[in-house]
């Protein structure tokens, strides 16, 4: 059984501060890694992919993936009111058979 | 270019009734995979359609089904309806057999009654 932990939250993280989302997995074969931010009522967006250990960034958004520990993390810098939302971790395993695991989400407040 | 279209946006049936969800992909896009998201739970993989087969589904009953058509559009069936089967069905498609990201569509909030 394929697993993707989150904290659930809420995380409460002052306007332009630096917000950290974590997320870890259970399957040591995943070979790709998702971050979808999700507003209420709403569909999944995409915002990141890793599928590399280290940093990725895009923009205001650092994705960083550490395989050995099965850890994935999400930087938003300078956090705006707007980024509140609850954030998704999804991880895909190597065989291709199935869609993405997704954690539970935290919901992270953006305090202006 | 147009995203991932689901219709319709809500529906409302009641108990032991039968839903159909359609959802069509972006263009180019062959793979379409449904997601249920309960309130308060994760989303829970469903379904996932490729070149017009079924190629895995995740650990819902058989009253679950689905179809893709040739244009790779696809429709999601529930059977004989329970409660508990109320939620937001996410539809999203993906460009290559087994990759990702997905794209995801509006969903559909089923309500059952």
């Amino acid at each position: 059984q394929k697993e993707v932990e989150q904290n659930s939250g809420p995380l409460s993280v002052p306007e332009g501060a630096i917000a950290s989302l974590n997320c870890t997995y259970s399957d040591r074969g995943s070979q790709s890694f998702f971050w979808y931010r999700q507003y209420s009522g709403k569909s999944p967006e995409l915002i990141m992919f890793i599928y590399s250990n280290g940093d990725k960034e895009d923009g205001r958004f650092t994705a960083q993936l550490n395989k050995a520990s099965q850890y994935v993390s999400l930087l938003i810098r300078d956090s705006q009111p707007s980024d509140s939302a609850t954030y998704l971790c999804a991880v895909k395993g190597g065989g291709g058979a199935d869609g993405l695991t997704f954690g539970k989400g935290t919901h992270l407040i953006i305090q202006p | 270019e147009a995203g991932v279209t689901q219709s319709p946006t809500h529906l409302i049936k009641t108990r032991g009734q039968q839903a159909t969800l359609r959802c069509s992909p972006i263009s180019g896009h062959t793979s379409v995979y449904w997601y249920q998201q309960a309130l308060g739970l994760g989303l829970q993989f469903l379904l996932w359609y490729d070149e017009g087969e079924e190629r895995n589904r995740g650990n819902f009953p058989p009253r679950f089904s689905g179809r893709q058509f040739p244009n790779y559009s696809s429709e999601l069936n529930v059977n004989a309806l329970e409660l508990e089967d109320s939620a937001l069905y996410l539809c999203a498609s993906s460009r290559l057999r087994d990759a990702a990201p997905l794209h995801f569509g509006n969903g559909t909030r089923l309500t059952v009654t």
